[in-house]
Parts: C-alpha cells; sequence; structure tokens
C-alpha cells in the first residue's frame, strides 16, 4: 500500500518557538519521491521541498529544515523561531516512481499549525 | 496568466444537477492534475493529463465524473447527477513535462480551488 501518515492533527505553539511537524509513509517502490506543501487559509496549496528516496541528505532552507529517515520511513518537518505568518495547514505527500501513475501525489491528512503571537 | 486559475471559486448547486469546473493551467505546462479535498482531509487524486489525453484517470470515483482537455490546455471537471457527497474543494495542479522526467523538480502549482456545495 501506498500511504503517508501525519499523525498530528493540530498543533498550537507561541511565536519563536521550534516546532516539528512528523510525516511517515509506507510504500514498496524503491525509488519514490517525498513532499512538504503548505496550504495558506486562502487555499492554494504551496511547494515547499522535494526529496528523492535515494538522497538522505537532510536540508535546510532559512527556518525550514527537513530530516529524512529512510530506516523509519519518516520526512520530518521543523520550524525554527516560528512566526505567526507560518499557521497554515502542512501536508507531506508521496509520489511513488514505479508502477501506478507518474503523476499520483498521495497526501497525508495534514497538520493544522496555529502559531499565536 | 501567472499562476493556475480555477472557475468558479465557489459553486451552490442542487443534489441532481450537472457541474462543469474550469482550470486554466500555467502557459507552456503540458502536465496538469485534478484532486478533490473533503474538509480536514488531504488532498486525493482524480486524474492526470499529459497534453489532450488522460494518462491516468484511476482516481475518479465514478462514471459521474468526468474530465477533458480537448487543446492541452484548459480543462473542464463535469460531474453529472451531482450528490451530497461530492461537496469539497476540487483543486487544479500544473507541472512542465512529465513529472518523473529527468530534471523535473516535481514541484506542482496549484489553483486555489473551487469549492462546490451540493444541497
Amino acid at each position: 500500500a501506498q500511504k503517508v501518515t501525519q499523525a498530528q492533527t493540530e498543533i498550537s505553539v507561541v511565536e519563536k518557538e521550534d516546532v516539528t511537524l512528523d510525516c511517515v509513509y509506507e510504500t514498496r517502490d524503491t525509488t519514490y519521491y517525498l513532499f512538504w506543501y503548505k496550504q495558506p487559509p486562502s487555499g492554494e496549496l504551496v511547494f515547499l521541498i522535494r526529496r528523492n528516496s535515494f538522497d538522505e541528505q537532510n536540508e535546510i532552507s532559512g527556518r525550514y529544515s527537513w530530516n529524512f529517515q529512510k530506516s523509519t520511513s519518516s520526512f520530518n518537518f521543523t520550524i525554527t523561531a516560528s512566526q505567526v505568518v507560518d499557521s497554515a495547514v502542512y501536508f507531506c505527500a508521496l509520489r511513488p516512481r514505479g508502477g501506478g501513475s507518474q503523476g499520483n501525489l498521495i497526501f497525508g491528512k495534514g497538520t493544522k499549525l496555529s502559531v499565536k503571537p | 496568466g501567472a499562476g493556475v486559475s480555477q472557475t468558479p471559486s465557489n459553486k451552490v448547486t442542487e443534489k441532481g444537477k450537472y457541474v462543469e469546473l474550469r482550470c486554466d493551467p500555467i502557459s507552456g505546462h503540458t502536465a496538469l492534475y485534478w484532486y478533490r479535498q473533503s474538509l480536514g482531509q488531504g488532498p486525493e487524486f482524480l486524474i492526470y493529463f499529459q497534453g489532450t489525453g488522460a494518462a491516468d484517470d484511476s482516481g475518479l470515483p465514478n462514471d459521474r465524473f468526468f474530465a477533458v482537455r480537448p487543446e492541452g490546455s484548459v480543462s473542464t471537471l463535469k460531474i453529472q447527477r451531482t450528490e451530497r457527497g461530492d461537496s469539497a474543494v476540487y483543486l487544479c495542479a500544473s507541472s512542465l513535462n512529465n513529472p518523473t522526467a529527468s530534471g523535473h523538480t516535481g514541484e506542482l502549482f496549484f489553483g486555489e480551488g473551487s469549492r462546490l456545495t451540493v444541497l
């Protein structure tokens, strides 16, 4: 089965706190891609990052960092020094490479992050 | 336009009616996707076009749903005999070329969605 699980439904933090959003995935494919998208109240999904299954290097982009652990099938997302503008729903997604659709993203249910001033 | 444009942004209809939702992708994007997002859920794949043809329509829930992209640009999602369970936000996305082609970033550019309410 191909599946993405985001166990945290909602998280609330106070501005400047660090927060980690968890993502666990399931796939039988040996090659696949993982993504994080942000969905602000406007509704438009905004691409944050793509990670290939063969590249386990962690990545940092400003206040955002991603920890890819193939051994635990996890792709967690950390926001450092959170800001009110980070408030949104965050989705982790999986695109299997082999078999099935080459265009299909499988999304988790999302984690709603609220950052209070 | 600069981004993916979807119309209407909101549509309220009665059970049993026919509905069309339109998506205008980013110019030059050959791949186009439709997703459906119910309240509190992640987007669920419906159909993927590469050019004019549907490369994968495995996500369409039943034969009341149909989508076309006759000229490889604008796409229309059509829903016949709407049911209350069809109420959701219908998201369209586009991307350059084949999403698994070498060098493709994998990024999908999403529109703001069409919110469909079936009474």
